[in-house]
């Protein structure tokens, strides 16, 4: 298997511009994890979903940040519109469901809004 | 909120010797999870512990658990250059497939 997959995998963008991220998670996995890190306050959870339903989306900052998973193999996480602080690596993960809880990451997208 | 806070922030070792790495945390958990990130790179999963264990094993990684004292340990003996990489402690409040908390982490440096 290919892994979690994002793309792009680094975006330079400046303020107020529209950002899309894009996740495919591994083949089987129920469950898809976005995660963003900072180096002021680590890792964060933004939202997860369980087969494509999203269930917890407190972690997402603002009215500016939306998430959807129209399939079982792709989500997008959008910043419109994006500012300064928004620049950060955010992370995808996925996990089977059942017993494994082990998250799968992917390798991330840097963000860096101007 | 982070849940886990490990320690210390940085550390820095010569090939060969053990790396310890501690993480408390705040609430009650179902699991703590290990996870390492080498620079400019997605996490990946090391080990896991569940609440009713105390000590687990993996190759040349030791965790241990204490419930009582919320915390954690991470050790690596026979440290090499590749371990070089920063490492996070993450804990999952229940069963199932809930998100996990993670800390800030350890920045280790292994010099060959």
């Amino acid at each position: 298997d290919a892994g979690v997959i994002q793309s792009p995998r680094h975006e330079v963008t400046e303020m107020g511009q529209e950002v899309t991220l894009r996740c495919k998670p591994i083949s089987g996995h129920d469950y898809l994890f976005w995660y963003r890190q900072t180096m002021m306050r680590g890792l964060e959870l933004l939202i997860y979903f369980n087969n494509n339903v999203p269930i917890d989306d407190s972690g997402m900052p603002e009215d500016r940040f939306s998430a959807k998973m129209p399939n079982a193999s792709f989500s997008t996480l959008k910043i419109q519109p994006s500012e300064p602080r928004d620049s950060a690596v955010y992370f995808c993960a996925s996990t089977p469901g059942g017993r494994e809880e082990t998250q799968y990451f992917g390798p991330g997208t840097r963000l860096l809004v101007l | 909120s982070q849940q886990g806070e490990e320690d210390p922030q940085a550390l820095s070792i010569q090939e060969g010797e053990n790396a310890t790495m501690n993480c408390s945390y705040k609430t009650s958990i179902n699991n703590l999870q290990w996870y390492r990130q080498n620079s400019g790179r997605g996490l990946v999963h090391l080990i896991l512990i569940r609440s009713n264990e105390r000590e687990k094993h993996s190759g040349r990684l030791r965790v241990t658990l204490d419930t009582s004292k919320k915390s954690s340990s991470l050790l690596i003996t026979a440290s090499r250059a590749a371990d070089t990489a920063s490492y996070f402690c993450a804990t999952a409040a229940q069963s199932g497939n809930t998100p996990l908390v993670f800390g800030k982490g350890t920045r280790l440096s292994v010099i060959a």
